[in-house]
């Protein structure tokens, strides 16, 4: 898997937008960007993907640099639902018939109130 | 909204015993995964399943873990002779088809103590 970069943790009030940065500099062209989200003591959750584009869906956006070499995922209207941890990951495009999952460490967003 | 099953939520047993964790997958997926997660540490991958065969497993898969699909909707997680390091959150998870490659579904998890 490319190496992904994350910070530790974040902060955001309730209400307003999360922004979750990651670093994947050393990406392949065809590797696609994927998000992850686990709340405490659950299974992890897909939340987005994307290539090169801007992909949005009802969880979140996921904005990519025109480079490729990091993105942003962002929460429009944090809730303290949201409060999990997020994995950003880079998995490799040849993944044949397995297509495991890789995750890091991942950024621990807290949303207060 | 389908979703992936898992049971029991909790599970002790004693060193030495055998154990089976259960998994109900997202009904027409074809792939489907075990992955384990000790407190306070990683998601860790341990073997991928299609076609009723093992596709890859970890280094953490060894002999004393197995997988089986018993009747086309169960997906069963076996540790034949459990160690107190097995104590962990175990995730099943099930997968389309190719097409969509690494989106995954993760059942809530069955925690494994061994004392």
């Amino acid at each position: 898997d490319a190496k992904t970069t994350q910070p530790t943790s974040m902060d955001c009030a309730e209400g307003r937008a999360a922004n979750l940065p990651c670093n994947h500099s050393t990406i392949s062209g065809n590797e696609y960007v994927y998000w992850y989200r686990q709340i405490h003591s659950q299974g992890p959750q897909y939340i987005i993907h994307g290539l090169k584009n801007n992909e949005t869906n009802e969880m979140a956006s996921l904005i990519i640099t025109e480079d490729r070499k990091s993105s942003t995922l962002i929460l429009p209207h944090a809730t303290l639902r949201d409060t999990a941890v997020y994995y950003c990951i880079v998995p490799p495009n040849s993944g044949g018939s397995n297509y495991k999952l890789t995750f890091g460490k991942g950024t621990l967003l807290t949303v207060n109130p | 909204e389908p979703e992936v099953t898992q049971t029991p939520s909790h599970q002790v047993t004693q060193m030495g015993q055998e154990v089976i964790l259960r998994c109900v997958p997202i009904s027409n997926h074809l792939y489907f995964y075990w992955y384990r997660q000790i407190l306070g540490q990683k998601v860790e991958f341990l073997v991928s399943f299609y076609n009723n065969e093992i596709s890859e497993k970890s280094e953490i898969f060894d002999d004393q873990f197995s997988v089986e699909r018993p009747d086309g909707s169960n997906f069963t997680l076996k540790i034949r002779s459990t160690k107190l390091e097995d104590s962990a959150m175990y995730f099943c998870a099930s997968r389309r088809d190719r097409s969509i490659s690494y989106e995954q579904y993760f059942g809530p998890g069955t925690r494994l103590t061994v004392t």
